[in-house]
């Protein structure tokens, strides 16, 4: 069965940058998307963008361009995420998903960032 | 960027209720549209994807319809663990968009 086992919980400076792990199983790793979504204390979900393990591209959402930065392992089947410049508004649980054509049947567990000096 | 917006935004209903949840896009997203249910503490879990086509291992009181800007989840008659909060997002384009939930209480 497809399994996205995600870090643990980290706590970060503002200005620090944290860097998000997410180890695929159970599928071909290079075969499909890995989307990173987050959600902030309380609140909704927010797409962050999305890394093609297979040939590394990428696209993010505007608002993260220039702050995260997406790659993979192939060897190891992970997936990672990198958010930089980090402000108290980072503070969320980040989420990976795979992305089967235009959905995302599988989740991670999620990581939560807190962001606070 | 395309917005999506639910309603509403709580709803309280009993065990047995039908219910319904709306969604609409601010342009037409023709078929790409899911739905996700996350219970606290949990990540969001698969339900509908494609509008209407219910996600492997979801009961069949799930179900989901529309198309261009309107969608709606349907929950035939609900059960004690459907309690949650109840998300849409457009995958027609990039960035992909999600509602801002609805969130479903026992009355």
């Amino acid at each position: 069965q497809v399994q996205l086992v995600q870090s643990g919980a980290d706590v970060k400076k503002p200005g620090a940058s944290v860097k998000v792990s997410c180890k695929a199983s159970g599928y071909t790793f290079t075969g499909y998307y890995m989307h990173w979504v987050r959600q902030a204390p309380g609140q909704g979900l927010e797409w962050m963008g999305w890394i093609n393990p297979n040939s590394g591209d990428t696209n993010y959402a505007q608002e993260f361009q220039g702050r995260v930065t997406m790659t993979r392992d192939m060897s190891i089947s992970t997936a990672y995420m990198e958010l930089s410049s980090l402000r108290s508004d980072d503070t969320a649980v980040y989420y990976c998903a795979r992305g089967d054509g235009s959905y995302s049947p599988d989740w991670g567990q999620g990581t939560l960032v807190a962001v606070s000096s | 960027d395309i917005q999506m917006t639910q309603s509403p935004s709580s709803l309280s209903a009993s065990v047995g209720d039908r219910v319904t949840i709306t969604c609409r896009a601010s342009q037409s997203i023709s078929s790409y549209l899911n739905w996700y249910q996350q219970k606290p503490g949990k990540a969001p879990k698969l339900l509908i994807y494609a509008a209407s086509s219910l996600q492997n291992g979801v009961p069949s009181r799930f179900s989901g319809s529309g198309s261009g800007t309107d969608f709606t989840l349907t929950i035939s008659s609900l059960q004690p663990e459907d309690f949650a909060t109840y998300y849409c997002q457009q995958s027609y384009s990039t960035p992909q968009t999600f509602g801002q939930g609805t969130k479903l209480e026992i009355k």
